[in-house]
C-alpha cells in the first residue's frame, strides 16, 4: 500500500539553526501538506500546497518557514531559524482531492526537539 | 472563533462493548467531517468521512452520524476490541472554496479493556 514516508524521524538542533524536514508523499497525489502537534496538544494545520504553490496557510506559518517541491518526489518544509516552541512533531500528508473530498494520507511524523 | 470539541478525558470500556465519543463544534459550517484514529507517536489514520448532507456513514463496526442542527458528531465502535485502543480525532473541513485545511479536535483517547 502506498504511504507517506519522512525524514528524519527525530531531530535535534539549537535555537536558531535551520532545519529541513523530508517527505514523499504519495505519487499521484495532487495536494501536499504540513501539520505539526505539539506534545499533548491538537494536530494543528501549518500549509497546504498545490499546483507548485502555497494555496493555504495558517497564522503559525509565518516568515521563518518555507515549502518546497524542489524535484517533483519530495516535499519539504523548512524552518529558517529555529525557536524552542517549535519542538513538536511535523507531520506530512498527502491526498488526491481537497482535504474535504477524501481522505488525507499522513506520514509517521518528524520530532523536531529544538534546545 | 471556531471550536472542536472531544470529550477530554479518557473513556475505559469493556471489551465487546460499544465505545461512542462526542463531537461537538461551533462557530463553524463545515462540509465534511472526518475520523481519524492516532497511536501514540504515530501520524494520524483515516477512518470515514461524513458530508453535512448525510446523517450516518458506516465502515465494518464502525458509525458515524453528523447533526448539522446539533453541530455534533458521534462515533461508534461496536464489538470494541483492545486493538481498538487509540486516540480518535475528528476534523472538520470546510466548504468548496473556503480553503483546504482540515481542524482537528483534541483527540479523545479509547481504552478497551479485557
Amino acid at each position: 500500500e502506498p504511504e507517506v514516508t519522512q525524514t528524519p524521524s527525530h531531530q535535534v538542533t539549537q535555537m536558531g539553526q535551520e532545519v529541513i524536514l523530508r517527505c514523499v508523499p504519495i505519487s499521484n497525489h495532487l495536494y501536499f501538506y504540513w501539520y505539526r502537534q505539539i506534545l499533548g496538544q491538537k494536530v494543528e494545520f501549518l500549509v497546504s500546497f498545490y499546483n507548485n504553490e502555497i494555496s493555504e496557510k495558517s497564522e503559525i506559518f509565518d516568515d521563518q518557514f518555507s515549502v518546497e517541491r524542489p524535484d517533483g518526489s519530495n516535499f519539504t518544509l523548512k524552518i529558517r531559524s529555529t525557536k524552542l516552541e517549535d519542538s513538536a512533531m511535523y507531520f506530512c500528508a498527502s491526498s488526491l482531492g481537497t482535504s474535504g473530498t477524501g481522505e488525507l494520507f499522513f506520514g509517521e511524523g518528524s520530532r523536531l526537539t529544538v534546545l | 472563533s471556531q471550536k472542536i470539541e472531544q470529550n477530554s478525558e479518557a473513556l475505559n470500556i469493556q471489551e465487546g462493548k460499544t465505545a461512542t465519543l462526542t463531537c461537538n463544534y461551533t462557530n463553524y459550517s463545515p462540509a465534511y467531517l472526518q475520523w481519524y484514529r492516532q497511536d501514540p507517536g504515530r501520524g494520524p489514520v483515516f477512518l470515514l468521512l461524513i458530508r453535512e448532507n448525510e446523517k450516518e456513514k458506516r465502515k465494518e463496526r464502525l458509525k458515524v452520524t453528523f447533526d448539522t442542527t446539533l453541530k455534533q458528531s458521534l462515533f461508534h465502535i461496536t464489538a470494541s476490541q483492545p486493538a481498538d485502543s487509540a486516540t480518535y480525532l475528528c476534523a472538520l473541513a470546510p466548504r468548496a472554496g473556503g480553503g483546504n485545511k482540515l481542524t482537528f479536535g483534541t483527540g479523545t483517547q479509547l481504552k478497551v479493556e479485557l
